[in-house]
């Protein structure tokens, strides 16, 4: 079984649209967790860390729950500029990364 | 300013030759990574550098060595290489002790092996 496991998509969703993509784990001693978003033929950047209590950031609204070990990625009024790869990412201690393959989104105008 | 950066961008040879990748990162970070990126997207680390402790994942080929030669430099040379080594490396760094470990990536090295 796959230490993160993500519906690779593709998502394709309308300008304004609202999106959400969620990512499972399998090691219940996962420590921190990420979404990073990767442009084509880019590196990955951090989009944003995902805290316990569930955090915002604009436009952007992430959630994690630990009982059912899942995280969420909510997306509101989409933006032609959102489209890209978004990663999940769930860390055990500094050398024990583990990188879901990724959700494609495509909005359209 | 580039925070982690590789050289090269694009990496041509053939099998068999060896190559090494440089990166620098310029944050201050304790923490260095490679990781390769396959052809289907899949991102998996390779090395964890922190502190002069080398965690090597098991999965990765002895033909790879990464070398460090202080805190910012993180290399990888990569012996006979093979065609399956094509692929996208990516370096990283992150501060361990804020134990968050949020990850900054350099643009990449497409190596292809032909």
């Amino acid at each position: 079984r796959k230490e993160v496991e993500q519906d690779p998509g593709p998502f394709n969703v309308p300008e304004g649209a609202t999106v959400a993509f969620n990512c499972t784990y399998s090691n219940s001693a996962s420590q921190s967790f990420f979404w990073y978003r990767q442009d084509c033929r880019k590196e990955p950047k951090l989009l944003m860390s995902v805290y316990s209590s569930g955090n915002e950031d604009g436009r952007f609204t992430a959630q994690l729950n630990r009982a059912s070990q899942y995280i969420s990625l909510l997306i509101r009024d989409s933006k032609l500029s959102d489209s890209a790869t978004y990663l999940c990412v769930v860390t055990q201690n500094f050398n024990k990364f583990y990188f879901g393959s990724g959700t494609k989104l495509n909005v359209k105008p | 300013d580039t925070a982690v950066s590789q050289t090269p961008k694009y990496l041509v040879t053939q099998m068999g030759n060896d190559k090494s990748i440089k990166c620098e990162q310029n944050l201050g970070h304790d923490t260095m990574y490679w990781y390769k990126q396959d052809s289907k997207k899949f991102l998996k680390i390779m090395f964890s550098y922190n502190n002069k402790e080398l965690i090597i994942n098991e999965t990765v080929p002895n033909r790879f060595s990464p070398k460090s030669p202080d805190k910012a430099h993180l290399n990888l040379h990569i012996n006979s290489l093979e065609l399956g080594d094509s692929a996208v490396y990516f370096c990283a760094s992150s501060q361990a002790g804020t134990g968050t470990y949020e990850q900054y990536f350099g643009p990449g090295t497409r190596l292809t092996v032909t």
